[in-house]
């Protein structure tokens, strides 16, 4: 499978503690996404990556999240600190240069802060 | 800002009734324009795109959907729905420095098939 995969994919874990979400694009792809998505709602842009760079960071994405892409292939996103609003689906994609807004999703990674 | 507003978060046809899921925009310039679906336990799936070229615009599984400028709406729609089809849907424009880098998302409707 070639496809973008996420790890965990269910993770629950108590207040107060670090969380760090894995996610592994399409392999030529060089943009990187990542996404929130909580119950009846659309996924909400956190970052992007094109290759290494971080270049666009939303301001959901508070000083207790951040993401990496050290080499330019996959991507971890931590949250430190978590808080029970920090539950949520976090979804990863990738793009290739060149076709705007195609982007591929993998499967998210759940986040249930107790 | 860019906006995107998806009128009703749950749709029901029959089989092979009309689908038809509405999707509003605000921009202050042409928009790219997307629809994804998400199937149960799997990842959104680009159905369609609108890039400033034909203004109809056909995507997989027998989807198409229109731009209407003058409406600021992308409508997604299918002659005849089939039980394959039930899925959650989300309406997306695209936005961000640079050009347009970054997708938002409508709230998504809930599209249910009924026999």
């Amino acid at each position: 499978d070639t496809g973008v995969s996420q790890d965990p994919r269910h993770k629950i874990t108590k207040r107060g503690q670090n969380v760090t979400f894995r996610c592994d694009p399409i392999s030529e792809h060089n943009r990187l996404y990542w996404y929130r998505q909580t119950l009846g709602q659309g996924p909400e842009f956190l970052t992007y990556f094109q290759n290494e760079a971080q270049l666009e960071k939303s301001r959901l994405l508070s000083d207790r999240f951040s993401a990496e892409r050290p080499k330019g292939s996959f991507s971890t996103l931590e949250i430190q600190r978590t808080e029970q609003g920090d539950s949520a689906m976090y979804l990863c994609a990738s793009s290739a240069q060149g076709h705007t807004g195609e982007l591929f999703f993998g499967e998210g990674s759940r986040l249930t802060v107790l | 800002a860019q906006s995107v507003t998806q009128l009703g978060s749950h749709v029901s046809v029959s089989e092979g009734a009309l689908v038809l899921l509405r999707c509003n925009y605000s921009s202050s310039v042409p928009p790219y324009l997307f629809w994804y679906v998400q199937y149960p336990n799997q990842g959104l799936q680009l159905l369609l795109k609108y890039t400033s070229a034909a203004t109809l615009v056909k995507g997989i599984n027998g989807f198409e959907a229109e731009f209407k400028k003058s409406e600021t709406s992308f409508h997604l729609t299918k002659p005849s729905a089939h039980m394959s089809d039930a899925a959650e849907y989300f309406c997306a424009a695209g936005a961000g420095r640079g050009g347009y880098n970054k997708l938002i998302f409508g709230a998504g409707t809930r599209l249910a098939v009924h026999p």
